[in-house]
């Protein structure tokens, strides 16, 4: 079935660090990618989507290109902040002409340290 | 526009109890799901509707879970009888048309059986 790999955390880093947090995926066909991120107590919000081959998704300094040839989804930030400590989710979905289930990944544990 | 509302926040309730968990959608999504997170386990999507009408409830555990959207503005997942291994948060989502839009996710119940 389709799944979604991540790296495990927690992943610490200073402020100002760059971010990189890996995503790979497995299914039959072209899914749509997503990112989501979850802070303490709360729901998750999309960050970022991106729905079809090099499509980058961009959201509050961060990015993510789908790459068909490594299946792969990474997630990126220049200079993380703060308030950048989170779970970070990727998920991958078949829109399939109506709404469906979105599969997710572990989740990665971030922080940023100041 | 107040998101999706899920309630109650927190439940705590005794094994072999009744459990009903609520949620009310974004107004004019056509798609509510309904999913568990737990440590061990991470996001698993138990069932979805479309339109009020499910469509894939395969990710539900067992029969003692069920869930219903009795109209475009209510959903209920309930747990008969509830058993320890069955605390988590449950988190309720909705969206409009295809995946590719993302969804939006509630607060989340967070459950414990005792």
């Amino acid at each position: 079935g389709d799944s979604v790999t991540q790296m495990e955390g927690p992943v610490t880093l200073s402020e100002e660090a760059f971010l990189t947090i890996n995503c790979t995926y497995t299914a039959t066909g072209y899914p749509s990618l997503f990112w989501y991120v979850q802070y303490p107590g709360e729901g998750l919000q999309l960050l970022l989507k991106a729905t079809k081959a090099d499509d980058k998704g961009s959201n509050k300094g961060f990015e993510a290109t789908y790459r068909k040839e490594t299946t792969s989804f990474h997630l990126e930030k220049g200079s993380v902040q703060v308030s950048d400590s989170a779970v970070y989710f990727c998920a991958l979905s078949f829109s399939g002409g109506g709404a469906d289930g979105l599969t997710f990944g572990k989740g990665t544990h971030l922080i940023i340290q100041p | 526009d107040a998101g999706v509302i899920q309630s109650p926040r927190h439940e705590v309730t005794e094994m072999g109890q009744e459990v009903t968990l609520r949620c009310k959608p974004i107004s004019g999504h056509n798609s509510l799901f309904w999913y568990r997170q737990t440590m061990m386990r991470g996001l698993e999507l138990l069932i979805y509707f479309n339109n009020n009408v499910p469509i894939d409830d395969s990710g539900m555990p067992e029969d003692r879970f069920s869930a219903k959207m009795p109209n475009a503005s209510f959903s209920t997942l309930k747990i008969q009888p509830s058993e320890p291994r069955d605390s988590a948060v449950y988190f309720c989502a909705s969206g409009r048309g295809g995946s590719n839009y993302g969804y939006t996710f509630g607060s989340g119940t967070r459950l414990t059986v005792v």
